[in-house]
């Protein structure tokens, strides 16, 4: 997997936006950049992911820069209930590729 | 659909005893994912099927760990004989090829 890089912990206002950046400078032209997110005591839930364009569904949206070395997850309107740590995974394009690594990931704190 | 079933979901039993983990993924999915995760080494793969097939054990800690998917509906993780270090949630995971991954609530082990 192309190695990523995201800070420890985060902080964000309830009802303000909350942007996550990640690195991954070593990412090949076509592996995808996934988002998930861990709920203290639940399973990782799948959020979004991006190849080139930027993507939006009904939890986030996806900035990837021209270059994909680093993105941005954005959650437009941060909830008590988006407490959680996020991770970005960049699986590789192959047989373990089916896979994903979970590095340290950001841990997020929304607060009222 | 009821998303991956896990059960238990809480286990406690005594070093040396044999705990047996099971998981029902997504009906339609090809792809079948153990994970642990541990406070101090975070998410970590410990084996993955593709079409009932073990695709990649390496993750399994050692020949205490054994998991086996029979059919397409079922898959179980087994300890024998359990250690207290192997304390742990447990996550299976289930997705359509490279799909993104939909997780299970976790099964809570404790071994004393």
């Amino acid at each position: 997997d192309a190695k990523t890089t995201q800070p420890t912990s985060m902080d964000c206002a309830e009802g303000r936006a909350a942007n996550l950046p990640c690195n991954h400078s070593t990412i090949s032209g076509n592996e995808y950049v996934y988002w998930y997110r861990q709920i203290h005591s639940q399973g990782p839930q799948y959020i979004i992911h991006g190849l080139k364009n930027n993507e939006t569904n009904e939890m986030a949206s996806l900035i990837i820069t021209e270059d994909r070395k680093s993105s941005t997850l954005i959650l437009p309107h941060a909830t008590l209930r988006d407490t959680a740590v996020y991770y970005c995974i960049v699986p590789a394009n192959s047989n373990s590729g089916y896979a994903l690594n979970f590095g340290k990931g950001t841990s997020l704190l929304v607060t009222p | 659909d009821a998303g991956v079933i896990q059960s238990p979901r809480h286990e406690v039993t005594e070093m040396g005893q044999e705990v047996t983990l099971r998981c029902k993924p997504i009906s339609g999915h090809n792809s079948l994912f153990w994970y642990r995760q541990t406070m101090m080494r975070g998410l970590e793969l410990l084996i993955y099927f593709n079409n009932n097939v073990p695709i990649d054990d390496s993750g399994m800690p050692e020949d205490r760990f054994s998991a086996k998917m029979p059919n397409a509906s079922f898959s179980t993780l087994k300890i024998q004989p359990s250690e207290p270090r192997d304390s742990a949630v447990y996550f299976c995971a289930s997705s359509f090829g490279r799909g993104y991954k939909y997780f299970g609530a976790g099964t809570r082990l404790s071994v004393l």
